[in-house]
């Protein structure tokens, strides 16, 4: 099965800076890594999703990267602001239709 | 347009009770999905369904049941409540194609088993 690990578990950062959260995934198969943000209380909700023909994708603040050589794709947020704050989840699905999520980071941006 | 849909929102269940969990989509999203969210463990799938009168076991199947009789709906059962239980649940939803798509999610079910 798959196995989608997730690091750091916790972050934080000054309001400004960048963020980086990386996961790491085991079935060589994979071949769409999304990203999920979720605020205290609330569901999660897509936030950026890459497929596995393109090496980077970027909307505004938020950029996904993904090298397939190495299984290994991170989420960037530039210019952190405050209500960035939420816990960040990626996934990745294996052949059999199921998505492994990471156990999540929790980032914290500080004013 | 509703979205993704879960009732109840909250329960608390004695150990041996059973309820069932529904989950209703207005998107006409062909595959539906259970998870259970535990502090530091993320999402893990419990069963899934790929269309209607389809299901299959997902990472933590074991003491769940669910049926996808209608396309819209994927009830989630649990016939012997545990602590081991206690847990909040969503329930997704996503198209279908030749490509993954984005899974969108119900507000979550808060289930607490004593």
């Amino acid at each position: 099965g798959e196995n989608v690990e997730q690091h750091p578990s916790t972050l934080s950062v000054q309001e400004g800076d960048s963020a980086v959260i990386k996961c790491t995934y085991s079935d060589s198969a994979s071949n769409y890594f999304p990203w999920y943000k979720q605020e205290l209380g609330k569901r999660p909700q897509l936030i950026i999703d890459i497929r596995s023909n393109v090496g980077e994708k970027k909307d505004q603040r938020i950029a996904v990267t993904l090298n397939k050589t190495a299984k290994h794709f991170s989420l960037h947020i530039t210019e952190t602001q405050p209500e960035d704050s939420a816990v960040y989840f990626c996934a990745a699905p294996n052949t059999g239709n199921q998505f492994y999520f990471g156990t999540g980071t929790s980032l914290t941006v500080i004013p | 347009n509703a979205g993704v849909t879960q009732t109840p929102k909250f329960r608390v269940l004695k150990t041996g009770q059973s309820m069932t969990l529904l989950c209703a989509q207005d998107m006409n999203h062909e595959y539906m999905y259970w998870y259970r969210q535990d502090p530091g463990m993320g999402l893990r799938l419990i069963h899934y369904s790929v269309g209607e009168g389809t299901t299959a076991k997902g990472e933590v199947p074991d003491g769940y049941n669910v049926s996808r009789l209608k396309k819209q709906n994927f009830l989630l059962g649990l016939e012997s409540a545990a602590p081991s239980q206690t847990s909040v649940y969503f329930c997704a939803s996503s198209y279908s194609g030749r490509d993954y798509n984005e899974q969108f999610f119900g507000p979550g079910t808060r289930l607490t088993v004593l």
